[in-house]
């Protein structure tokens, strides 16, 4: 089944770390550039990282920059999101996403995992 | 800063036909923008429906398309139905970046 299944969620204090995963299936992942999408509660979808099949180019939206880091392992099939300095703000469910090869956009959504950001 | 705008809400009767909309604050959507809109009720992942302007995703009915309408990206439902009652957002792709509108929820009544 072609899947992606997000892992690693959880409650963590403010300025502390988390690292989210996300595991693909039924597809070749080394092909696909994959993305971190993530709605905080009650809000819409924002945009958060980017990297590409071979991880040759990587980007990140302004409000993670410097602190959140991706990263992936074609080996492993795996996606990864290193989550720094948490903040309050930071608090949403998180979207693996994977790109359509055709063009940009989505063609495949992991479930999401909930990040909670809160003493 | 760029900003996706969507209408806040819309709402259909059921077999109607609407129209949701995607637009810059300044400047026009063009298809160099790869417009992409993805369906999502209360607690689910969101659903791709359309990407690159007017491409289909693989299984979403064809009552489903999308458009280039004056300077704003458009997305058309015709013969509406209850289960389209959703949250719908637009992406414009910004060549390093994705941004995403603030969504529309669409009531079917």
């Amino acid at each position: 089944e072609v899947q992606l299944v997000e892992s690693g969620g959880g409650l963590v204090k403010p300025g502390g770390s988390l690292r989210l995963s996300c595991a693909a299936s039924g597809f070749t992942f080394s092909s696909y550039s994959m993305n971190w999408v993530r709605q905080a509660p009650g809000k819409g979808l924002e945009w958060v990282s980017s990297i590409s099949s071979s991880s040759s180019y990587i980007y990140y939206a302004d409000s993670v920059k410097g602190r959140f880091t991706i990263s992936r392992d074609n080996a492993k099939n795996s996606l990864y999101l290193q989550m720094n300095s948490l903040r309050a703000e930071d608090t949403a469910v998180y979207y693996c996403a994977r790109r359509s090869i055709a063009a940009p956009g989505v063609s495949l959504w992991g479930r999401g995992t909930l990040v909670t950001v809160s003493s | 800063q760029t900003v996706v705008t969507q209408e806040p809400s819309f709402s259909v009767s059921p077999g109607g036909t609407v129209t949701l909309t995607c637009g810059l604050s300044s400047g026009s959507v063009s298809t160099s923008y790869y417009p992409s809109w993805y369906q999502q009720t209360p607690g689910q992942a969101p659903r791709t429906l359309i990407y690159s302007t007017n491409t289909r995703s693989s299984g979403v009915p064809d009552r489903f398309s999308g458009s280039i309408l004056g300077n704003k990206a458009a997305l058309t439902i015709t013969g509406a139905q209850a289960d389209d009652e959703s949250d719908y957002y637009c992406v414009l792709y910004m060549g390093s970046s994705w941004v995403f509108g603030g969504g529309t929820k669409l009531t079917v009544l």
